[in-house]
């Protein structure tokens, strides 16, 4: 089955600075790369996603990269602020099938 | 209005104790799923629905049983519960065979004394 490896699993940046979050992937048929954001003591919520015939998608300060021949995607937070403290799991899955989550990373934002 | 309900939302019990957790969904979505996420934050899944037929079960002890009675509701019962079934189990939901993230379920923090 497909397996999902996130780098890092901790990370702290400054307020203002990028958070930079790395995934890969060993399934070439997984097609659908959702990004998940869960805040402490709620639930994971959808933030971003990207398909396999996308190479990049951004929303506002939020942008995900694919790249399907390294079998790798990237999460970019730009501009941060403690709000966006959460742990973050991106998750990778072939259309309408199981998802197969990364073990997440807490991004912290120090003021 | 809540798109994907679980109840109870906390859960203390004894050990040797039968629980459920009930899950809803008013979404018309196809398929349903139970993680669970421990202490690690690690999201694990434990069983998908899909028109009320099972389709995935993920090594899961058999203490665990899942039971739907129709395509919006997929609850999971455990028996004989251990200390180690302490961690937030939640549910979600998914069309089938399309490109769309789950909808999860508020958690349900289950502790085993």
């Amino acid at each position: 089955g497909e397996n999902v490896e996130q780098h890092p699993s901790t990370l702290s940046v400054q307020e203002g600075d990028s958070a930079v979050i790395k995934c890969t992937y060993s399934d070439s048929a997984s097609n659908y790369f959702p990004w998940y954001k869960q805040e402490l003591g709620k639930r994971p919520q959808l933030i971003i996603d990207i398909r396999s015939n996308v190479g990049e998608k951004k929303d506002q300060r939020i942008a995900v990269t694919l790249n399907k021949t390294a079998k790798h995607f990237s999460l970019h937070i730009t501009e941060t602020q403690p709000e966006d403290s959460a742990v973050y799991f991106c998750a990778a899955s072939i259309a309408g099938n199981q998802f197969y989550f990364g073990t997440g990373t807490s991004l912290t934002v120090i003021p | 209005d809540t798109a994907v309900s679980q109840t109870p939302k906390y859960l203390v019990t004894q050990m040797g104790n039968d629980k459920s957790i009930k899950c809803e969904q008013n979404l018309g979505h196809d398929t349903m799923y139970w993680y669970k996420q421990d202490s690690k934050k690690f999201l694990k899944i434990m069983f998908s629905y899909n028109n009320k037929e099972l389709i995935i079960n993920e090594t899961v002890p058999n203490r665990f049983s899942p039971k739907s009675p129709d395509k919006a509701h997929l609850n999971l019962h455990i028996n004989s519960l251990e200390l180690g079934d302490s961690a937030v189990y939640f549910c979600a939901s998914t069309p089938t065979d399309t490109d769309a993230g789950y909808t999860f379920g508020s958690g349900t923090r289950l502790t085993v004394v």
